[in-house]
């Protein structure tokens, strides 16, 4: 069965501590992997598509990478701006888009 | 990235009265879009993929009788909740499916907060 799992499901971090967030799929045939950020009371902003294992993409402190079991979204030196759950989903081989139930972050001054 | 917008961002309606809300694409076209449900501090919920010039097709549990899709257009979308009650009080969110130079991904609109008395 098609499964995300993103973990951890909440994280404090202080100011410029950098950490990682984790995505770990199980698909049948990966077609995309997708990193959101949601702010409360709004819809999901698209930050990266990741189509293959080795890929890589950054955008300002955040990047994310993917293997064939797993994704990760780094993020260096993170703000107070940068507090926001953030989504990670899968196009699988069914052609089904699974979301993971995402990790709440927040980012102390 | 693509620009997808949703109206109305807030409605309040009584228990009993129907509600549509319009989802479209402002700069590209969208075959596919989805509507999801999400309560708080919880997941999107997929309640049905709207591909245009055809019927939608309803995630398992939902019923379609109650929540109606019309795709008219390759950049509208509209959900419609018929005879409202409070427990379909939600965020609701729609999503357009971008395959553009070669890439397929989702772009979501800013979701409608339904209130229903």
């Amino acid at each position: 069965e098609d499964q995300v799992t993103q973990s951890p499901e909440a994280l404090r971090l202080q100011e410029g501590e950098s950490s990682s967030l984790n995505c770990s799929y199980t698909v049948s045939g990966l077609r995309g992997l997708f990193w959101y950020r949601q702010d409360p009371g709004k819809g999901p902003e698209f930050l990266f598509t990741l189509y293959s294992a080795g890929e890589e993409k950054e955008k300002e402190r955040l990047k994310a990478t993917l293997t064939k079991k797993e994704s990760f979204l780094h993020i260096t030196a993170p703000k107070p701006e940068d507090s926001a759950t953030y989504l990670c989903a899968v196009h699988s081989g069914t052609y089904k888009y699974i979301f993971g139930t995402g990790t709440r972050l927040k980012v102390l001054a | 990235g693509a620009v997808v917008s949703q109206h109305p961002s807030r409605v309040i309606c009584k228990s009993g009265t129907s509600v549509k809300i319009e989802c479209r694409s402002l700069d590209f076209q969208a075959t596919t879009m989805f509507w999801y449900r999400q309560f708080p501090k919880q997941s999107l919920m997929l309640m049905a993929t709207s591909n245009e010039g055809s019927k939608a097709t309803y995630e398992q549990g939902v019923e379609k009788d109650k929540f109606l899709i019309n795709h008219a257009s390759l950049t509208l979308s509209t959900l419609t909740v018929t005879s409202a009650h409070p427990e379909d009080s939600s965020f609701y969110i729609c999503s357009a499916r971008d395959r553009r130079e070669g890439l397929d991904t989702q772009y979501f609109g800013p979701g409608t907060r339904l209130t229903v008395l």
